[in-house]
């Protein structure tokens, strides 16, 4: 079974904090995706990295920065928490016209 | 840039009843993508749809590609309450999956 873990299920963090949010998978998978997702809005696209140390902005990387320095890791950096970061953020893992399989998810607050 | 609207965006429904939600996109799509996610849960795949004019079955849920693949269906027979979540349609622009907002779906026993 594809495994795709996330290094927190919850988070809380102060305004102004930098913010590290961890993904890993174990398919060997060279596309890797973070996206946020909030009540009525659906999920976002933060940003996607299609292999090692490549990224690309999705529709909303403001704010955001991503590392991707082995195949099976991607991380987002909140450089500067927000209270308008707050959100659920999903990790998934896949091919760009294969599914793709997400991880748990990550629930941040920004107080 | 590329748009997908999924309506509705909340059904209930009794069981039994059943369900369709809509997919439309703004713009052409190489293939779509169906996703559920259950409450608390995370999405996960249903099914993807690569040729125009598309169908496709999993049991009570039936999955169409429009003629023109800008729209897409996905359309369940007699509800259970196990189909209770939030589906997600995600249509694949250039370099990426955009998804529909989803529809949310209940089933009242």
């Amino acid at each position: 079974d594809v495994k795709v873990t996330q290094s927190s299920r919850y988070l809380v963090k102060r305004t102004g904090e930098k913010v590290f949010l961890e993904c890993v998978q174990d398919m060997d998978h060279e596309n890797m995706f973070w996206y946020r997702q909030d009540p009525g809005l659906g999920l976002r696209l933060i940003y996607f990295s299609y292999d090692v140390k490549m990224k690309e902005k999705g529709d909303i990387p403001e704010g955001y920065s991503v590392s991707r320095e082995k195949k099976e890791r991607f991380s987002l950096i909140l450089e500067s928490a927000s209270t308008n970061q707050t959100s659920m953020y999903l990790c998934a893992s896949g091919g760009q016209s294969y599914e793709q399989y997400f991880g748990p998810g990550t629930r941040l607050t920004v107080t | 840039g590329q748009q997908v609207m999924q309506i509705p965006q909340y059904q209930h429904v009794q069981e039994g009843e059943d369900f369709t939600t809509y997919c439309n996109s703004s713009t052409t799509l190489s293939n779509i993508q169906w996703y559920k996610q259950r409450p608390g849960g995370h999405p996960v795949f249903l099914i993807q749809l690569v040729k125009s004019g598309e169908v496709k079955k999993q049991k009570r849920l039936t999955f169409q590609f429009g003629e023109a693949k800008k729209n897409s269906s996905l359309h369940i027979t007699a509800t259970q309450t196990t189909d209770v979540g939030t589906y997600f349609c995600a249509g694949k622009g250039t370099y990426k999956y955009i998804f529909g907002t989803g529809t949310r779906l209940k089933v009242l026993a």
